[in-house]
């Protein structure tokens, strides 16, 4: 079965601090991994895709099949990065062609002042 | 460019009854989707389409259908409402690759109620 587990509901860090948002999957094939992001008030967007192996706003995110993890880290963080974050794995083996996502419940993340 | 609009944003219903939700995709995108957001669940997905053609089905009961029009508009009904069907209908378009998926662009979504 296709399942994306992120552990913590809720994380609050300091402004400047570090932060990692954790994600484990499971799934048998090669899986296509993507951090989604929604800020308040606004519509879900996507953050960054592994495949992309970009640093979007700071962010980064290792694919670790080992671990089967993808956590999604940010050395300082701002206030701005306040939001609701959610692992999404996309089953390439299975599915070729499609577009399905299956989403993690999400992270929701507060940087304090 | 318009992003994905989705009417209508909130409806009230009651069980028993059914209801249509249409999603119109930004201009271009042929594939769109649609998943369920509930707070217990979190984000399921529903369905998908591209071309007029249903590609992929979620894991719920057959009450819950869709279709994609030929201008890639695409709405989704479900009928016999129960209360628990009570979500956020979010809906996303894609410019659709044939090696795998792209950037999800959601909606606002359509939040339903059911009383």
């Amino acid at each position: 079965a296709q399942r994306v587990t992120q552990p913590e509901k809720l994380l609050s860090v300091f402004k400047g601090a570090p932060v990692e948002l954790k994600c484990n999957y499971s799934y048998s094939g090669s899986p296509e991994l993507f951090w989604y992001v929604q800020y308040s008030r606004q519509r879900l967007q996507l953050l960054l895709r592994h495949i992309s192996r970009e640093s979007i706003k700071g962010f980064t995110a290792d694919l670790n099949k080992g671990e089967t993890s993808f956590h999604l880290k940010k050395p300082f963080a701002q206030e701005e990065d306040s939001a609701m974050y959610y692992c999404a794995l996309s089953p390439l083996g299975d599915q070729g062609g499609s577009e399905k996502l299956v989403f993690g419940k999400g992270t929701k993340l507060t940087v304090n002042p | 460019k318009a992003g994905v609009t989705q009417t209508p944003r909130y409806l009230i219903k009651t069980r028993g009854q059914q209801v249509t939700l249409s999603c119109s995709p930004i201009s271009g995108h042929r594939s769109v989707s649609w998943y369920q957001q509930t707070p217990g669940q979190g984000l399921q997905f529903l369905f998908e389409y591209f071309s007029e053609t249903q590609r992929n089905k979620g894991n719920f009961p057959g009450r819950f259908s869709g279709r994609q029009f030929s201008n890639s508009r695409s709405e989704m009904n479900v009928s016999t409402l129960e209360l628990g069907d009570s979500a956020l209908y979010l809906c996303a378009s894609s410019l659709w690759a044939l090696l795998g998926p792209g950037e999800l662009f959601f909606g606002e979504g359509s939040r339903l109620t059911v009383l």
